[in-house]
């Protein structure tokens, strides 16, 4: 059963950068998307971008490009999404997420990291 | 980009009743289109994929249909774990997601 274990809360000043991880076990990790969305408080969910390890090129919505940078890390089964240039509307619970095909779907989740950027 | 519109964005039903939601693409997205419930503190769960496809372990009260830009997502007999929300995803191109529908109890 493949679990993805997300870090923990994080409460960062505005202007500074966060960075969560993902570590998946009990499947094949490299060659599988890794989807980042988050949800703000009382919004909908937003597809941040992805990465598939084995390939390392992340794609990213367009929204987010430029802040945000993914990355991951075969040998751990880890994947990470930073965040910098923090401002407070970036408060959310951020997920990840796997595809079990390129872009697909979204068939195992993370169970969110809460992110509040606060002065 | 493609945008969602998920209707209704809340809607009270009793257990028993047959609740139906909604989500329309901006544009033509085929089958690319998947389900989730999501209760609070949870990761969101996969009910539905490829449109009409029951993910495995899923209640067969729960059913998809749809293809092209008007997709529905069926419970036939709501039962007390199902008050929750629900939301469409599409992965034509890139992903985005429908805004949610909350299914309270009446």
């Amino acid at each position: 059963q493949v679990q993805l274990v997300q870090s923990g809360a994080e409460v960062k000043k505005p202007g500074s950068s966060v960075k969560v991880s993902c570590k998946a076990s009990g499947g094949t990790f490299s060659s599988f998307t890794i989807n980042w969305v988050r949800q703000a408080p009382g919004q909908g969910l937003e597809w941040m971008g992805g990465i598939i390890p084995i390939l390392g090129t992340p794609k990213y919505a367009q929204k987010f490009q430029g802040r945000v940078t993914m990355s991951a890390d075969e040998s751990t089964n880890t994947a990470f999404m930073e965040v910098s240039s923090l401002r407070s509307e970036d408060t959310a619970v951020y997920y990840c997420a796997r595809s079990g095909t390129y872009y697909g779907h979204f068939d195992y989740w993370g169970q969110g990291t809460p992110v509040t950027v606060s002065s | 980009a493609i945008q969602l519109t998920q209707s209704p964005s809340s809607l009270s039903a009793s257990v028993g009743d047959r609740v139906t939601i909604t989500c329309r693409a901006s544009q033509g997205i085929s089958t690319a289109l998947a389900w989730y419930q999501h209760k609070p503190g949870k990761a969101p769960k996969l009910l539905i994929y490829d449109a009409s496809s029951l993910e495995s372990g899923v209640p067969s009260r729960f059913s998809g249909s749809g293809s092209g830009t008007d997709f529905t997502l069926t419970i036939s007999s709501l039962q007390p774990e199902d008050f929750s929300t629900y939301f469409c995803l599409q992965f034509n191109t890139d992903l985005t997601f429908g805004q949610g529908t909350k299914v309270e109890t009446k």
